[in-house]
C-alpha cells in the first residue's frame, strides 16, 4: 500500500544538537511539505518542494533545513539555531493538481 | 487577520445529532477547500474536498462552499462518538500552492 513513512515517531534532542527527521513516500507524488504543529496554533509550513533538487521556504523556515535529492525522500534537519523545536512535525505529499495532502504519521520532537 | 478562521470549540453535540463546523477564509483567489479530521496525537486525515459553490455529500459528511461569502462548512449527520476529533479547514489557491490551515474546531459527540 502506498503512503508516507515518517521516522522516528518520537525523538529527544539535547540543546545544541542537530537532528534529522526522515520522510519517505511511495505515492509517486511530486510535491512534498513539512509542517510543524503546536497546541492551539494549527499547522505552520516550514519548507516545501515541488520537484527534485528544488525547495522553497515556508512561513517558519528559520532554524530548519531540507534536501530533495530523490522524489521519494524529503528529510528535515532541525538545527541548533531553532530556539523552540519542541513540536509535532508532519510531512505531507500531494499529487499534481488541486488535491489535498496525504500526511505521514508525524514525529514528536522534544528538547531535553 | 488570520487567513483561515475557525471557532476552536469545543463543539458538543449529542449522539445522532447533526454537527455543523464552520470556516471562513480571507484570500478571494482560493480555489480548493479541504476538511481534515485529526484525532488526538495523530496526523490529519483528509475527509472532504470541495472546489465549486454548493454542496458535496460523501456518506454522513456534507461540505458546503460559498465563495461569495468566503465561507466553507462541514456537516456531519448522525454524529457518532467516533467522530470526536479536531476538524481542520484548509484552503489553497490551486496547483502546488501551499495549503493554509485553520487552527481547527474540536468536536465532542456525547453518547
Amino acid at each position: 500500500d502506498g503512503g508516507i513513512t515518517q521516522s522516528p515517531k518520537y525523538l529527544f534532542r539535547k540543546e545544541g544538537q542537530n537532528v534529522t527527521l526522515s520522510c519517505e513516500q511511495n505515492l509517486n507524488h511530486d510535491a512534498m511539505y513539512w509542517y510543524r504543529q503546536d497546541p492551539g496554533q494549527g499547522l505552520r509550513l516550514i519548507y516545501y518542494s515541488q520537484i527534485v533538487n528544488d525547495f522553497q521556504k515556508g512561513d517558519i523556515a528559520e532554524g530548519y533545513s531540507v534536501s530533495r535529492e530523490k522524489k521519494e525522500s524529503f528529510p528535515l534537519t532541525v538545527t541548533s539555531a531553532q530556539k523552540n523545536p519542541t513540536a509535532f512535525y508532519l510531512c505531507a505529499s500531494r499529487r499534481q493538481g488541486s488535491y489535498g495532502y496525504t500526511f505521514g504519521s508525524g514525529t514528536r520532537l522534544t528538547v531535553v | 487577520q488570520k487567513e483561515v478562521e475557525q471557532n476552536s470549540g469545543p463543539l458538543s453535540v449529542p449522539e445522532g445529532a447533526i454537527a455543523s463546523l464552520n470556516c471562513t477564509y480571507s484570500d478571494r483567489v482560493s480555489q480548493s477547500f479541504f476538511w481534515y479530521r485529526q484525532y488526538s496525537g495523530k496526523s490529519p486525515e483528509l475527509i472532504m474536498s470541495i472546489y465549486s459553490n454548493g454542496d458535496k455529500e460523501d456518506g454522513r459528511f456534507t461540505a458546503q462552499l460559498n465563495k461569495a461569502s468566503q465561507y466553507v462548512s462541514l456537516l456531519i449527520r448522525d454524529s457518532q462518538p467516533s467522530d470526536s476529533a479536531t476538524y481542520l479547514c484548509a484552503v489553497s489557491s490551486g496547483g502546488y500552492q501551499k495549503v493554509t490551515f485553520g487552527t481547527g474546531t474540536k468536536l465532542q459527540v456525547i453518547p
